[in-house]
């Protein structure tokens, strides 16, 4: 069964430092890996999204990348913005049922 | 992206009624659907897959005598949480994706439920 970690639970940051979120995975049969980020009572945004043939994604600010044989993908955020607080989750679609199966999130705060 | 809209967007209902949700696919077809539920400060969890016009699937421990999916057309989905019970209480997402299942899922805003 897969289990998709993220820890810390939380972590607080001053505004502008680089910081990276770290997630790993049990399973490396996935079929692709996704970032999550999710404001208070609200829904999913989805930020990147990595094939299990790619090695990283890039979106702005954001760069996501996977290490399908450790089981770590890792989102790193640059020049971080007080913008940037809320909860980020990681999800690996397994590769055998296609299911997305979510790590608890790494709740982020970025004090101006 | 697609966007995938749910109603209501919160619920507050008495212990022991019924209450339903629904999930949108505004501006494509989504052959599948997912419901997931989310506790406080706890990952989200397949509760269900929905293929349309086709009965769902339920993940081991979800009732599916409690919580009712219907999937009746590409656009539409629906969760009716049956004899509600505190213990339901939770935030439930909606998500859908195209003809694939490995198609990218899109998510809804969610639903507050709480029960009194």
């Amino acid at each position: 069964k897969q289990e998709v970690t993220q820890i810390p639970a939380a972590l607080s940051v001053p505004e502008g430092e680089n910081l990276v979120l770290n997630c790993s995975f049990t399973d490396s049969a996935i079929y692709n890996l996704q970032w999550f980020r999710q404001d208070p009572g609200k829904g999913l945004t989805s930020l990147l999204l990595i094939q299990s043939s790619q090695r990283e994604q890039t979106s702005g600010r954001l760069n996501a990348s996977l290490d399908k044989s450790s089981g770590r993908s890792t989102l790193y955020i640059a020049a971080s913005q007080p913008g940037d607080s809320a909860t980020y989750l990681c999800a690996v679609m397994g590769g055998a049922n296609s299911k997305l199966t979510f790590g608890k999130g790494i709740t982020l705060s970025v004090r101006p | 992206g697609a966007v995938v809209s749910q109603h209501p967007s919160w619920v507050i209902c008495k212990s022991g009624t019924s209450v339903k949700i629904e999930c949108r696919s505004l501006d494509f077809q989504a052959t599948t659907m997912f419901w997931y539920r989310q506790f406080p400060k706890q990952s989200l969890m397949l509760m269900a897959t929905s293929n349309e016009g086709s009965k769902a699937t339920y993940e081991q421990g979800v009732e599916k005598d409690k919580f009712l999916i219907n999937h009746a057309s590409l656009t539409l989905s629906t969760l009716t949480v049956t004899s509600a019970h505190p213990e339901d209480s939770s935030f439930y997402i909606c998500s859908a994706s195209g003809l694939a299942v490995t198609d990218t899922q899109y998510f809804g805003p969610g639903t507050r439920l709480t029960v009194l």
